[in-house]
């Protein structure tokens, strides 16, 4: 079965300490990968995504992730928090099973201390 | 820049009552989708849609629940006889094909 598993559903960091969220998905298809960044009471923004190509991704805002196929892993980074940072992170994997279908991770709340 | 929106923002209703969600998908894309996220817990796939027709569907998205493509913008979610647990916030997203979707900034319905 496919799922998608986000270690830590909180996360703390310091102001311009490294910001490492974790997720790993098990999938049968090949996945299209994806981080989604939710602030308070808003809707899902797409942060970077990972189809295919290059395995390392860049996305918005400083933020990276990396596919490695082998650990079935697509950990977001970003070498220096922001306060701004503080938000609910989602990863989620696209599947082409004869429709298309998204699964979430159930997300890592950041935050990020002065 | 072009976005997917949705009304109302909030809809509160009783139990047992019908409710259609609509939504406004960015208006060159060909794949539509429906989600929910309960308060507190994670974004959950309910459906898509293409070519006027479900392509995929979650164990959630059952009878009670259809999508509609009335015309040619709106993409609606209906929702036939409310539960208080069908309180949450439901997303609608459309992509221009398959991989990188946009989001609605949501509706919560909050069911009483």
């Amino acid at each position: 079965a496919q799922s998608v598993t986000q270690l830590g559903s909180h996360v703390s960091v310091s102001e311009g300490a490294l910001v490492l969220l974790r997720c790993n998905y098990s999938s049968s298809v090949p996945p299209y990968l994806f981080w989604y960044v939710q602030y308070p009471n808003q809707g899902l923004q797409l942060l970077l995504k990972y189809t295919t190509g290059a395995t390392l991704v860049k996305g918005i805002n400083g933020f990276e992730a990396e596919f490695k196929k082998s650990e079935t892993s697509f950990h977001l980074t970003k070498p220096s928090a922001h306060m701004s940072d503080a938000a609910e992170y989602f990863c989620a994997v696209t599947l082409n099973t004869g429709g298309f279908k998204t699964i979430f991770g159930a997300g890592t709340r950041l935050f990020v201390k002065a | 820049e072009p976005e997917v929106t949705q009304t109302p923002s909030h809809q509160v209703t009783q139990m047992g009552q019908e409710v259609i969600l609509r939504c406004v998908p960015i208006s060159n894309h060909l794949y539509f989708y429906w989600y929910r996220q309960i308060l507190g817990q994670k974004v959950e796939f309910l459906v898509s849609f293409y070519n006027n027709e479900i392509s995929e569907k979650s164990e959630i998205f059952d009878d009670q629940f259809s999508v509609e493509r009335p015309d040619g913008s709106n993409f609606t979610l209906k929702i036939r006889s409310t539960k208080l647990e069908d309180s949450a916030m439901y997303f609608c997203a459309s992509s221009p094909e398959t991989t990188e979707q946009y989001f609605g900034p949501g509706t919560r319905l909050t069911v009483t």
